[in-house]
């Protein structure tokens, strides 16, 4: 079954410090990974994704994750976290929309970040 | 901000009613896809229309209905609402593999 695991329901971090966020998939094909962030009352914003190539990938904010095929893992990162990082961080996996499948997304149950001052 | 509005912002209804949610995709984008957001949880897929036909579907009733129009913008219809139907309803537009959201649409049943 395609599914999505967070592991961390909710992580405080102090501002300042390094912070990784954990997910794990299962996907039978071709995994599309996404990683977005969610205000409190708001919608999705897109961080960063990862199709194929390089599997260290950069987004907004300062946020990296690296894909890791053996380990079914795409774990977010940021070397120094910010007050205004503070959200809730979905990891989500989609397929090729133009490899047959539907290109819908399977959200993990996010990840919620609070910052220390 | 991604160019995805929807409307309304919040909405109090009640059990056995219907109601209609609204999306306006991002200039450009022919494919929208609505998720449903229970409290505490991540997103679940409900729909995708792409050029006006439905292109999938989660595992939700068919009481769940959507419209695409030829521009693009999109309708979710949910008819004979249920308590459980109270969650945060997403559209997302896109092009290619990527998905852009719009902030939501608050949904209250009572």
């Amino acid at each position: 079954a395609q599914s999505v695991t967070q592991p961390d329901i909710h992580i405080t971090v102090s501002e300042g410090a390094s912070l990784e966020l954990r997910c794990n998939y299962s996907y039978g094909a071709t995994p599309y990974l996404f990683w977005y962030v969610q205000s409190p009352g708001q919608g999705l914003q897109l961080l960063l994704k990862y199709f194929s190539g390089d599997t260290l990938v950069q987004g907004i904010k300062g946020f990296e994750a690296e894909f890791k095929r053996s380990q079914s893992s795409f774990n977010l990162r940021k070397p120094s976290v910010h007050w205004s990082d503070a959200a809730e961080y979905f990891c989500a996996v989609g397929g090729d929309p133009y490899g047959g499948s539907q290109g819908n997304l399977i959200f993990g149950k996010g990840t919620k970040l609070s910052v220390k001052p | 901000e991604t160019g995805v509005t929807q409307s309304p912002t919040h909405l109090i209804k009640t059990r056995g009613q219907q109601v209609t949610l609204r999306c306006s995709s991002q200039s450009g984008h022919n494919t929208v896809s609505w998720y449903q957001q229970a409290l505490g949880q991540g997103p679940q897929f409900i729909f995708q229309y792409y050029r006006e036909e439905e292109n999938g579907r989660g595992n939700f009733p068919p009481r769940f209905s959507g419209l695409q129009f030829p521009n693009y913008s999109s309708e979710l219809n949910v008819n004979a609402l249920e308590l459980d139907d109270s969650a945060l309803y997403l559209c997302a537009s896109s092009l290619f593999e990527t998905q852009y959201f719009g902030p939501g649409t608050r949904l209250l049943v009572l």
